[in-house]
């Protein structure tokens, strides 16, 4: 198992423009996540799904969108990239659909100038 | 919401010694409280968590504890080494609400 993963690795993006953060996991899980950290703050939840069709608001959800077609697949959308999305990006998934036992990917850096 | 609290923010201990660090949450409802290792560059990783259920529960090096009434929850390593280094996360989750809540963080540096 390749567990969860995450691409691209690093990305540079200008103000207003928009990308999707890829993020993809083999073990089957329903529950799925997207958290940002940044310094000193710990890791926030953006958005999460706990099924495919099927996605909620976490704590800070502007700015941000997803979509859940496939199990295996839990893309984070920035529409309009702004300096304050500057951040690491978490992906992570879970076999408890109540998001218990959360296992993170290796991270996504972002820098919007 | 939930709000968790953690502390210290840094930590230092020489090798062999023990480490400890303490976490707060401020939501009753909160019924699972796992804690995370992250290393430089790399995602968290899940090292031990704890039901409401339960008060303590130890993996070899690593214990955690639990105090339901007053809302605090820790982590504790023995026999610390220098692979031990690393940030560590707290966190609480309303498995009702599917939310995990992190604290902001410990780094702990492990004196060789």
């Amino acid at each position: 198992n390749a567990g969860v993963t995450q691409t691209p690795k690093f990305q540079v993006l200008k103000t207003g423009q928009s990308m999707t953060l890829q993020c993809a996991q083999d073990m089957n899980h329903e529950y799925m996540s997207w958290y940002r950290q940044d310094p000193g703050m710990g890791l926030r939840l953006i958005h999460y799904s706990v099924g495919a069709g099927i996605t909620d608001q976490g704590e800070v959800p502007n700015g941000y969108n997803v979509s859940r077609s496939t199990t295996e697949d839990f893309p984070l959308r920035l529409l309009s990239a702004a300096p304050s999305q500057t951040s690491v990006y978490f992906c992570a998934s879970s076999y408890s659909a109540s998001g218990e036992t959360q296992y993170f990917g290796p991270g996504t850096r972002l820098l919007v100038l | 919401g939930e709000n968790v609290e953690q502390h210290p923010s840094t930590l230092s201990v020489q090798e062999g010694d023990s480490a400890v660090i303490k976490c707060t949450y401020s939501d009753s409802a909160s019924n699972y409280f796992p804690w995370y290792k992250q290393e430089l560059g790399k995602g968290p990783q899940l090292i031990i968590d704890i039901r409401s259920n339960v008060g303590e529960k130890k993996d070899q090096r690593i214990a955690v504890t639990l105090n339901k009434t007053a809302k605090h929850f820790s982590l504790h390593i023995t026999e610390t080494q220098p692979e031990d280094s690393a940030v560590y996360f707290c966190a609480a989750v309303d498995t009702g609400r599917r939310a995990l809540t992190f604290g902001s963080g410990t780094r702990l540096q492990v004196q060789p």
